[in-house]
């Protein structure tokens, strides 16, 4: 079983574009993590939620909106895609929101804005 | 937020001990030292963390020096496999996020 999962893999889209991300830990872990990684390799935090509220909300466009409808889930959503949202994002979980547990990662969503 | 400083790439040959250093000067008493391991086209993966001294596991030993302003991630006996990007962070107690710096490209030669 896969611990953290994504979906889609890849994502194409148009710019002007409305798309969601979905996010699913099985680990039964109490805080999950948005990161994006741009071309240059860059793995930035953009949101981090802890019991479904949110803790950390980076210097991130107002069009990025998490929604976590459970523990379990933390989705993201994108309004108004630009070219520059192209990236892969990635989802993870750990067990707190202690930096010092293991985080786990899921294999990421190819994001691609045409 | 301790800064780290790690070399951009490193190349081994198949079967050698592979050693990533790792500064960084201004770590706090009660931060630790984490790697991670990050494959293409997958997330990183928890590699390895410590305090201080040495630590080891099934994949790889840490060593920390007693002033705590560096660290070693060491990889015995590298293959094919072992080639990605190898990520220090230093976590701070009761930080809410991990942050990654730009890693070494260990890229792993036949």
């Amino acid at each position: 079983d896969t611990a953290v999962s994504q979906t889609p893999k890849y994502l194409v889209t148009q710019m002007g574009n409305d798309k969601s991300i979905k996010c699913e830990q099985n680990l039964g872990h109490d805080t999950m993590y948005w990161y994006k990684q741009d071309s240059k390799k860059f793995l930035k935090i953009m949101f981090s939620y802890n019991n479904k509220e949110l803790i950390i909300n980076e210097t991130v466009p107002n069009r990025f909106s998490p929604k976590s409808p459970d523990k379990a889930h933390l989705n993201l959503h994108i309004n108004s895609l630009e070219l520059g949202d192209s990236a892969v994002y990635f989802c993870a979980s750990s067990q707190d929101a202690g930096g010092r547990t293991e985080a786990f990662f899921g294999q990421g969503t190819r994001l691609t804005v045409v | 937020l301790a800064k780290t400083t790690q070399p951009i790439s490193m190349d081994s040959y198949e079967g050698q001990e592979v050693n990533i250093t790792c500064s960084h000067n201004n770590i706090a008493t009660n931060d630790y030292i984490t790697w991670y391991q990050q494959f293409p086209s997958q997330g990183p993966r928890f590699i390895i963390q410590g305090y201080k001294t040495k630590v080891t596991n099934e994949v790889a030993s840490l060593f920390i020096p007693a002033d705590r302003k560096s660290s070693t991630l060491s990889l015995p006996r590298v293959s094919l496999s072992d080639t990605a990007v190898y990520y220090c962070l230093v976590v701070a107690q009761g930080a809410n996020n991990l942050f990654f710096g730009t890693g070494t490209r260990l890229t792993v030669i036949p």
